[in-house]
């Protein structure tokens, strides 16, 4: 079975520090996995997704995640935070069905 | 492009009562899906569609959830009785094609219930 792990409920950060939010799977086939990002009162927003192609991926808002296949992780990091990056991020495994199974999530402080 | 619509965003019913949620999902997408987010946690799958076949709804509390998705445009999910557990944000989220696996799928801002 899938799972995904993400390390630390609450992170706080101060504006200009680097973000990284941790975050581990469990996939006995090769996984396919997402970083998603849920502002108040709204649903997910993608903000990058592995599929295999490259190992660093770039997504949206400056943020970009490294699959590391021998740790098992998917961490997702941004050199600077801002404090539009506050918000709630969740970690996402897919599975053979195309469903999400999502961690816990991880809520991002940005302190001025 | 308009993006996954959900109405309604805000609802409060007391247990035992029933409540409907609807969903539209982005124009030509085949898969849509229902997740429930319980405050604090990571949203679950509560039941899978493609077209409007249901691909899996192994998580669907069956005895009191209902889904169904007509035509494989819109959806409404039907809870009958409701239970004070139920208290959650209900995700519509749909995705383009047929192999789902590695695809964006596309959420909606979610029905907030609460079960009094």
């Amino acid at each position: 079975a899938q799972s995904v792990t993400q390390l630390g409920s609450h992170v706080s950060v101060s504006e200009g520090a680097l973000v990284l939010l941790r975050c581990n799977y469990s996939s006995s086939v090769p996984p396919y996995l997402f970083w998603y990002v849920q502002y108040p009162n709204q649903g997910l927003q993608l903000l990058l997704k592995y599929t295999s192609a490259a190992t660093l991926v770039k997504g949206i808002n400056g943020f970009e995640a490294e699959f590391k296949k021998s740790e098992t992780s998917f961490h997702l990091t941004k050199p600077s935070a801002h404090m539009s990056d506050a918000a709630e991020y969740f970690c996402a495994v897919s599975s053979n069905t195309g469903k999400l199974i999502f961690g816990q999530g991880t809520t991002l402080q940005v302190k001025p | 492009e308009a993006g996954v619509a959900q109405s309604p965003r805000y609802k409060i019913i007391e247990k035992r009562q029933s409540v409907a949620f609807w969903c539209n999902p982005i124009s030509g997408h085949a898969t849509l899906y229902w997740y429930q987010q319980i405050l604090g946690q990571g949203p679950k799958l509560l039941i899978q569609f493609q077209n409007n076949g249901v691909v899996d709804d192994s998580q669907l509390p069956k005895d009191r959830f209902s889904a169904e998705r007509l035509k494989g445009v819109d959806s409404t999910l039907k809870i009958q009785p409701a239970k004070l557990e139920d208290s959650a944000v209900y995700l519509c989220a749909s995705s383009l094609g047929r192999t789902a696996i590695q695809e964006t799928q596309y959420f909606g801002p979610g029905t907030r219930l609460l079960v009094l």
